[in-house]
């Protein structure tokens, strides 16, 4: 199936540092999620992005909609250890309810 | 919040046996419960769509005779894999769609099944 291309694939950085990462298709989305996933959990929401250009903060974390709604971005401020963990990007098209998967970004945070 | 379980957290079976994973909605009703297959290192991949009441609607590639999902009542979805192989071991997840209002509705993830055929 198809999925979503994230880049980086994986992060190794200081705490305190800023990150960012992206979220890329060839096909238009209506909605662009973000969530967070822990070893041997499920993923969490982070962030839901409705609309083209809007930009929405959660605490440190920042996403925008892309204008051509084929990217997404997402942002950590000032990153902590408990940062640590793969997140991955997901969207949907068209009408349907079935979300799609990014490749996933995977983070660690030196203390 | 909303919170989907899952059981059970680990299974191991030996192969040719079936395994049933159960996930439900604690504390709503979720109309749709998808299930997803997550191997090592990779994305999750939606397996199939459950709804309350019909048949399950499968993603290409997956087979439904192996891949059995019953969605009983609005809060439990059961999937079972029927006589499992080590190519299914795999860290498998649901989750719950609460809402009837289309695609921003919120999903809600269980914690997963770590299945492991020896």
């Amino acid at each position: 199936g198809q999925q979503l291309n994230q880049s980086p694939q994986s992060m190794f950085i200081q705490e305190g540092e800023d990150v960012s990462m992206n979220c890329t298709s060839s096909s238009i989305f209506n909605t662009w999620l973000w969530y967070k996933q822990d070893p041997g959990e499920g993923p969490v929401l982070l962030i839901a992005l409705y609309k083209a250009g809007e930009l929405t903060s959660n605490g440190r974390l920042t996403a925008q909609f892309g204008i051509t709604r084929k990217d997404s971005f997402l942002n950590i401020s000032a990153s902590i250890p408990s940062d640590v963990g793969i997140y991955f990007c997901a969207g949907h098209r068209g009408a349907t309810n079935k979300l799609i998967f990014g490749t996933g970004t995977l983070l660690a945070v030196q203390p | 919040g909303a919170v989907v379980s899952q059981h059970p957290s680990r299974v191991i079976c030996k192969s040719g046996t079936s395994v049933k994973i159960e996930c439900r909605s604690l504390d709503f009703q979720a109309t749709t419960m998808f299930w997803y297959r997550q191997f090592p290192k990779q994305s999750l991949m939606l397996m199939a769509t459950s709804n309350e009441g019909s048949k399950a609607t499968y993603e290409q590639g997956v087979e439904k005779d192996k891949f059995l999902i019953n969605h009983a009542s609005l809060t439990l979805s059961t999937l079972t894999v029927t006589s499992a192989h080590p190519e299914d071991s795999s860290f498998y997840i649901c989750s719950a769609r609460v809402g009837t209002s289309g695609n921003q509705d919120e999903q809600f993830f269980g914690p997963g099944t770590r299945l492991t055929v020896l």
